[in-house]
């Protein structure tokens, strides 16, 4: 399965101002996912990234909050905009493996928003 | 809209004996079923995934499917305490992203 990096791996922000999460893959996959973990609950997935085209938000999400890049077939970015302390959560992204098998995750960012 | 259910625990069991972990789904499409550990503060790793209808094993871990009830389980042998997790059900369907569910708290006590 395919091996993630992703940092930072925690930082501690000021409201109001943005984030940019990194995620690196060691090989080229087709899709890639971000997904936000409150504290005590479950992945709810922030948007879908293609690379090539515009990327997919689920609702609730919107572009101007969580604007994500997906430069190569390896790489994406998601930015955290303009945070509040409601944006404290863990991110996440992930990548679908081949023949449905499940998603391999990277390692996570801690957000904190103060 | 695809939801998956799951008893949020914790479900605390003694070392040793057999936890099982149940997950109920809503869409009749789904086609692949998956279980996730995850440890306090890191990310889910995949431990199980199965398809067909009835057990898959995997050394103390046994996948059960019935997709006429729309259920799918997972017990854990001899458990241990270092089980102790949140175990996460997800599906997947065509080609939407995986749900997934709440996550069960497992408790194993030594």
């Amino acid at each position: 399965s395919a091996v993630i990096s992703q940092k930072p791996s925690r930082d501690i922000c000021q409201r109001g101002t943005s984030l940019t999460i990194q995620c690196q893959v060691d090989s080229q996959v087709t899709m890639m996912f971000w997904y936000r973990q409150q504290p005590g609950q479950s992945l709810t997935l922030i948007a879908t990234a293609n690379q090539g085209s515009e990327a997919t938000y689920e609702s609730g999400f919107v572009i101007d909050k969580f604007p994500i890049s997906r430069p190569n077939l390896t790489f994406s970015t998601l930015t955290v905009s303009n945070m509040s302390p409601e944006d404290s959560s863990i991110y996440l992204c992930s990548v679908g493996g081949e023949a449905n098998y499940g998603y391999t995750f990277g390692s996570g960012t801690r957000l904190t928003v103060v | 809209q695809k939801e998956v259910e799951q008893n949020s625990g914790p479900l605390s069991v003694p070392e040793g004996a057999i936890a099982s972990l149940n997950c109920t789904y809503s869409d009749r499409g789904s086609q692949s079923f998956f279980w996730y550990r995850q440890y306090s503060g890191k990310s889910p790793e995949l431990i199980m995934f199965i398809y067909s209808n009835g057990d898959k094993e995997d050394g103390r871990f046994t996948a059960q499917l019935n997709k006429a009830s729309q259920y799918v389980s997972l017990l854990i042998r001899d458990s241990q305490p270092s089980d102790s997790a949140t175990y996460l059900c997800a599906f997947y369907s065509g080609n939407t992203p995986l749900v997934f569910g709440k996550g069960t708290r497992l408790s194993v006590i030594a």
